[in-house]
């Protein structure tokens, strides 16, 4: 399973954007690349995933380097909804092996 | 319609004593997770069902911790002879088949063992 790498903790004020890396340099070529976050006493939440190129819906944006040995999570505008701890996970790109392993990942404050 | 569904939420139980946990996926999902959550910890990865293939056990701690799925569908999660290290929040998800499937979370059981 590739391993990732993400920031411990990040800050942010409301309203701003937030930018949120991730570095899975072990990743294969037919690794997807999903994010989950937890908000306090809640179970997980899918945010968004992709392959190779970026992609948008409407809770944030996914950038991919050409090279897909990281990404970067974007919320456009953050809101104090959106302090939780994000999680990066690469999952194998084949029917029945999607296990998802949480890392530590990055817990988002946001600052009013 | 409904997610997914975790009884009991709260569940206090003896040093030793025997616990169940369900999990209700959501109707169709044939993917179904446990992890365990102890607390300001991360998401440990226990048991992973897909289908009718054999289920992926590779994180159940010990030999105490086993769990079924039934018809495809309800999933329970046994531990024997519960410790009190045992004490977190049991979260189970399922989500379709498919090459990157949606994940839907359960709100958990919160196991406490005295």
């Amino acid at each position: 399973d590739a391993k990732t790498t993400q920031p411990n903790s990040m800050e942010s004020n409301e309203e701003e954007p937030v930018h949120l890396p991730c570095n899975h340099s072990t990743i294969s070529g037919t690794d997807y690349i999903h994010w989950y976050r937890q908000l306090p006493s809640q179970g997980p939440e899918y945010v968004i995933h992709g392959l190779t190129s970026n992609v948008n819906n409407r809770m944030a944006s996914l950038a991919i380097a050409e090279d897909r040995k990281s990404s970067t999570l974007i919320l456009h505008r953050a809101t104090l909804r959106d302090a939780a701890v994000y999680y990066c996970i690469p999952t194998r790109g084949i029917q029945g092996a999607q296990k998802l392993v949480f890392g530590q990942g990055t817990r988002l404050t946001i600052n009013p | 319609g409904a997610g997914v569904s975790q009884s009991p939420s709260n569940k206090v139980t003896e040093k030793g004593k025997d616990v169940e946990l369900r999990c209700d996926p959501i109707s169709g999902h044939t993917a179904l997770y446990w992890y365990r959550q102890s607390l300001g910890q991360g998401l440990e990865f226990l048991i992973y069902f897909q289908g009718n293939s054999a289920p992926d056990k590779s994180g159940l701690p010990s030999d105490r911790f086993s769990a079924e799925r039934t018809g495809g569908s309800v999933s329970t999660l046994t531990i024997q002879r519960t410790q009190q290290e045992d004490s977190a929040v049991y979260l189970c998800a399922s989500s379709l088949a498919g090459r990157a499937p949606e994940a839907f979370f359960g709100q958990g059981t919160r196991l406490t063992v005295v």
